[in-house]
């Protein structure tokens, strides 16, 4: 298996411009989540979907956050516009919602915003 | 959510047991205890997990306590590339599906 794609492995960008994270999760897996993380607040939980629809999105920061999962194979976090805080690594992960919280994690996208 | 503490930080020689502890007092009794790690640079990765019972995988072995209070990941023979970030997570598996990575422990394997 692949295992979890993430796009791309980096990105530099300047501040106010639109940034758009990608994510294939783990095939036949239901489950998908959004994590970031940061040295100073370490790996947070942003938003998560289950069959393709968001349940908790408590995670995401602020309106500037957007994510989406139009089919099982596919999502996208979106920040627009984005700020120098945005600075982080985001991973996208999957699981087989049967498999409990054996959850599976992309390589995980560097942004930098300048 | 049962809290976790965990030593911030631990070293041990190659090729020795890493014992990694994790104390989880007010876990309940539907809860799992779950380890992850995370080297330097990539997702987190799942170890092994376990409810009662002593569970040993081709990466570790659990060891939970009698009383599920505290648990004990163990690195059989430590080697450079298990140096990480490890996490212990306590969770029930099913019905509330958040999986809150604290601060862990940084361990450190030396030559």
């Amino acid at each position: 298996d692949a295992g979890v794609i993430q796009s791309p492995r980096h990105e530099v960008t300047e501040m106010g411009q639109e940034v758009t994270l990608r994510c294939k999760p783990i095939s036949g897996h239901n489950s998908l989540f959004w994590y970031r993380q940061t040295m100073m607040r370490g790996l947070e939980l942003l938003i998560y979907f289950n069959n393709n629809v968001p349940i908790d999105d408590s995670g995401m920061p602020e309106d500037r956050f957007s994510a989406k999962m139009p089919n099982a194979s596919f999502s996208t976090l979106k920040i627009q516009p984005s700020e120098p805080r945005d600075s982080a690594v985001y991973f996208c992960a999957s699981r087989d919602i049967p498999a409990g919280n054996t959850i599976y994690f992309g390589e995980g996208s560097w942004l930098t915003v300048v | 959510d049962a809290k976790t503490t965990q030593p911030p930080s631990m070293d041990c020689a190659e090729g020795r047991a890493a014992n990694l502890p994790c104390n989880h007092s007010t876990i309940s009794g539907n809860e799992y205890v779950y380890w992850y790690r995370q080297i330097h640079s990539q997702g987190p990765q799942y170890i092994i997990h376990g409810l009662k019972n002593n569970e040993t995988n081709e990466m570790a072995s659990l060891i939970i306590t009698e009383d599920r209070k505290s648990s004990t990941l163990i690195l059989p023979h430590a080697t450079l590339r298990d140096t990480a970030v490890y996490y212990c997570i306590v969770r029930v598996d099913f019905g509330n599906e958040k999986l809150t990575f604290g601060t862990g422990t940084r361990l450190t394997i030396i030559p």
